[in-house]
């Protein structure tokens, strides 16, 4: 009940094109959803979160689509870029405790 | 400059040795978190605190050992129970109060132990 599922593990994308990562969830006291950036060697940064009250949030080229029934999010880079490239993590949190539940990642390659 | 620094980058052990990696944020935060994460894997949680002198187990505590005696400082000990101990450390804090859940993170101490 308490992970988060997350694919593809890698995927590969042309420059331009929609990068589309899935996660899915079963705790629905989940409240927050965060996705993470991570560059090699680096440690992981806060991309774009959304809470369960909206249905989608945009910030820039990323977006978040969030399906409360489904207890699916996604995360959606329009326009990829080779500077994309990255591991991307989801994460999900409660109101109860400060624990991220995390992903296992997908790591992306956009291609020149 | 605010933010969170882990020191070494990089460290190398022999085998049986304990090894303690370095924490300090001056983010205020009252939460502090270690990850370890393995190639090509997602991050596991090791342990964590929310307040000084106070800290918690993660899901893979296992030779492993901590202490939060300064809300800016949360060191963890690589002891020699830990069975495979080489990969990629992360540091994380965050505020603790609700709603604030963002996780700031360190660049990583990456141990390798032969």
């Amino acid at each position: 009940q308490q992970q988060v599922k997350q694919s593809p593990q890698s995927l590969i994308v042309q420059k331009g094109g929609i990068s589309i990562i899935n996660c899915a969830y079963e705790n629905t006291a989940f409240d927050y959803f965060p996705w993470y950036q991570q560059f090699p060697g680096k440690g992981p940064a806060l991309l774009i979160a959304i809470r369960p009250d909206v249905s989608e949030k945009k910030e820039g080229r990323f977006t978040i689509s969030f399906n409360k029934s489904a207890k699916q999010f996604s995360l959606h880079i329009m326009d990829s870029q080779p500077g994309d490239s990255a591991t991307y993590f989801c994460a999900a949190i409660s109101d109860s405790n400060y624990q991220l539940i995390w992903g296992a990642g997908t790591k992306l390659i956009i291609k020149p | 400059d605010g933010g969170i620094t882990q020191s070494p980058k990089y460290l190398f052990r022999k085998e049986g040795q304990n090894v303690t990696l370095s924490c300090e944020q001056n983010l205020n935060h009252d939460a502090m978190y270690w990850y370890r994460q393995d190639p090509g894997q997602g991050l596991r949680l090791i342990y964590y605190s929310q307040i000084v002198n106070d800290f918690q187990k993660g899901d893979i505590a296992e030779g492993y050992s901590v202490s939060r005696e300064k809300k800016e400082s949360f060191p963890l000990t690589v002891t020699s129970a830990q069975k495979n101990p080489t990969a990629f450390y992360l540091c994380a804090s965050s505020s603790a109060g609700t709603g604030t859940y963002e996780q700031y993170f360190g660049p990583g101490t990456r141990l390798t132990v032969t």
